[in-house]
Formats: structure tokens, C-alpha cells, sequence
């Protein structure tokens, strides 16, 4: 059972688009959710975070807008360009003492010049 | 900036194989652990550790053992490796000031 679920699966955009990722989790003991996101060949690293304590959490063109009652979450990537193609990776975990860090599938994006 | 360095980059060992990853952070970070990601499964925990001596098991831990011999090293073994086992293996590390998990460049597996 998947307890973090990305969707679409893979994307493609044109340069200038806003795309937006999906992401929800089951575990109502998460409190944290960050997203990585891992360019082809490289290794996954965080790109933006949220809590619990906050709804939207925006850097740069990247916003997170969170719907905790329907464990919900999404990522808006404003203006994409080619260089935002990779695979972005919504997690979820306890930041208390376990801080087990849960992955979701992932999403391929390709943003089209 | 955080560094987690793995070795070896890459490995390739044969079924029934005795096989050990290697994983070092400089960082002071109390956590560690140990992924695997394969296409269409994304990234899969294996094994953590919250500090020297301590091992938590992950989502994907059969066929796996894992030590955490300092706060600096730990160690991914499989000591009877299958096909199955053939993977990129990430490990990472975090603090308890930061929530951020950071990434070693990753180990390529190949059981033949």
C-alpha cells in the first residue's frame, strides 16, 4: 500500500506553463511534507517544504498549497523552463523521533523549449 | 554543504554473493539511512539509524542487514545477494536542528 501517492505519473509542458504536480498521503501522523526533486543521473535533492502549521509555502516559482482535511498537497511551478525537466519526488514524515522519510512515487517532468 | 559520499560508485557481484555499501557523512548528523530506488518504485527505504548502535527497519527490509558502527559510518550488507537486489542505493543523513534529508551520489548494483 502506497502511503504517499503522486499523480500524474509523467508530464510534459511548454516553456512559460504552469504545471502542477499532485501529491496526497494516507498516515495522519505526518507532519511534514517536502518535495525533492532529482535531475537525470543526479541524486534527489529538497526543493521546497511544508507543515502542518501552514497552507501555502511559496520560493521563487515554486508553491506548495497543502489541504490537510483531504490530505491533499500540490506543486505549482510557475513559468516552467526546460530546466525544471526532471523527476519530482512529494514525501511525507514524523518529525519527531523516528523521522522516517516516506517517497512517493514520483512524477517525470519534461518541459518543452 | 552536506556531504554524504558512498562507496563503492559501482558494484557487480554474482547470485549468492557477499556484498557490503559503504556510507560516510561529515555532517554531525544523528540520521542515516538507506534507500534503493528501481523505475516505477521510486525511492524505497531499507533500513535507518538515529544514531551509533541504534537500527530502525524501513519499508523494503528483507534480504538486508544494516550497521551503524559510528555517527559517522554506515553500512548497507547483503550477504546472500539475489537479481532481485539489483538497484541504485542511496544513502543519506540528517540532522535534529534541520528537517532536510541530504543524498550520497548513490551506489549502482548489478547481482548477475
Amino acid at each position: 500500500q502506497q502511503q504517499v501517492r503522486q499523480s500524474p505519473q509523467s508530464l510534459t509542458v511548454w516553456e512559460g506553463e504552469t504545471t502542477i504536480l499532485n501529491c496526497s498521503y494516507e498516515d495522519s501522523t505526518f507532519d511534514y511534507f517536502p518535495w525533492y526533486r532529482q535531475f537525470p543521473g543526479k541524486s534527489p535533492a529538497l526543493l521546497i517544504a511544508i507543515s502542518l502549521v501552514s497552507n501555502k509555502k511559496e520560493d521563487g516559482r515554486f508553491t506548495i498549497f497543502f489541504n490537510k482535511r483531504e490530505k491533499k498537497l500540490s506543486l505549482h511551478i510557475t513559468d516552467s523552463q526546460p530546466g525544471d525537466s526532471a523527476t519530482y519526488f512529494c514525501a511525507a514524515s514524523e518529525t519527531g523521533n523516528t523521522r522516517k522519510l516516506i517517497f512517493g512515487l514520483g512524477t517525470t517532468l519534461q518541459v518543452q523549449p | 554543504e552536506a556531504a554524504v559520499t558512498q562507496s563503492p560508485r559501482n558494484k557487480v557481484t554474482v547470485t549468492g554473493g557477499n556484498v557490503t555499501l559503504s556510507c560516510r557523512q561529515t555532517n554531525s548528523h544523528n540520521y542515516m539511512y538507506w534507500y534503493r530506488q528501481d523505475t516505477g518504485h521510486g525511492l524505497r527505504l531499507i533500513h535507518y539509524s538515529y544514531g551509533a548502535g541504534n537500527l530502525q527497519i524501513g519499508d523494503v527490509p528483507d534480504g538486508y542487514k544494516a550497521t551503524r558502527t559510528t555517527q559517522e559510518d554506515f553500512f548497507l550488507l547483503l550477504e546472500l545477494a539475489s537479481p532481485s537486489q539489483t538497484s541504485l542505493y542511496f544513502c543519506a543523513s540528517s540532522g535534529s536542528g534541520t528537517t532536510e534529508v541530504f543524498f550520497g551520489k548513490g551506489t549502482r548494483l548489478t547481482v548477475v
